[in-house]
């Protein structure tokens, strides 16, 4: 099993849709929770980080998580065609500094 | 400065030939990453420092691939005798001192993308 998983997609959403993308993580030990969004060609950038139970809200943004289920997602309200990018999970363990990625969801938002 | 930088953008290097690349973290920040990502988005993680100290060193294949953080200096990464293997985008990350939830966020350089031909 993969420390972190993620659907490779690709998530295909109408323009104005919401966009959900799911995260699921085996180490029950983890604390911190990441969301990057990686343009083809260009480096991860740091969306959303998210350390408790529960939603967290950033303008279009929400993440979720639930640690029972070691499950985390990110919801992208009135998806935009420059939303369109690949999506990478990241998940640190309690006492380290390490993060360890999923290997990213593709989203398509469609015009 | 407020970025991770990293040069060169581009490298490409002959098979068994040396690699060396650059980053410089985000002013501040005392740990470094380096990671190694080919296709389908893998990340792979290389190693860490704290300062100039190895941190964490699990990824690296140690037999031809080594790492620096010199105070003053841009932290590196050199690969001897390179593979066709090595090709990839070597991504450099910052974060901050440790302390508050914040801390652990890692900041992206750019990348080098490395083509071994």
């Amino acid at each position: 099993q993969k420390e972190v998983e993620q659907n490779s997609g690709p998530l295909s959403v109408p323009e104005g849709a919401i966009a959900s993308l799911n995260c699921t993580y085996s180490d029950r030990g983890s604390q911190s929770f990441f969301w990057y969004r990686q343009y083809s060609g260009k480096s991860p950038e740091l969306i959303m980080s998210i350390y408790s139970n529960g939603d967290k809200e950033d303008g279009r943004f929400t993440a979720q998580l639930n640690k029972a289920s070691q499950y985390v997602s990110l919801l992208i309200r009135d998806s935009q065609p420059s939303d369109s990018a690949t999506y990478l999970c990241a998940v640190r363990v309690g006492g380290y500094q390490k993060v360890t990625f999923g290997t990213g969801t593709k989203l398509q938002v469609i015009p | 400065g407020e970025e991770v930088a990293q040069t060169p953008k581009h490298l490409v290097r002959g098979e068994g030939q040396k690699a060396k690349l650059y980053c410089a973290p985000i002013k501040g920040h005392s740990y470094v990453f380096w990671y190694q990502q080919v296709l389908k988005n893998e990340f792979k993680f290389l190693i860490s420092f704290q300062n100039e100290n190895v941190f964490d060193e699990t990824g690296m294949p140690k037999e031809r691939f080594s790492a620096k953080c010199l105070p003053n200096s841009p932290c590196s990464l050199e690969i001897q005798a390179t593979k066709l293997e090595d090709s990839a985008v070597y991504f450099c990350a910052s974060s901050q001192s440790e302390g508050g939830q914040g801390a652990y966020e890692q900041y992206f350089g750019p990348g080098t993308r490395l083509t071994v031909t």
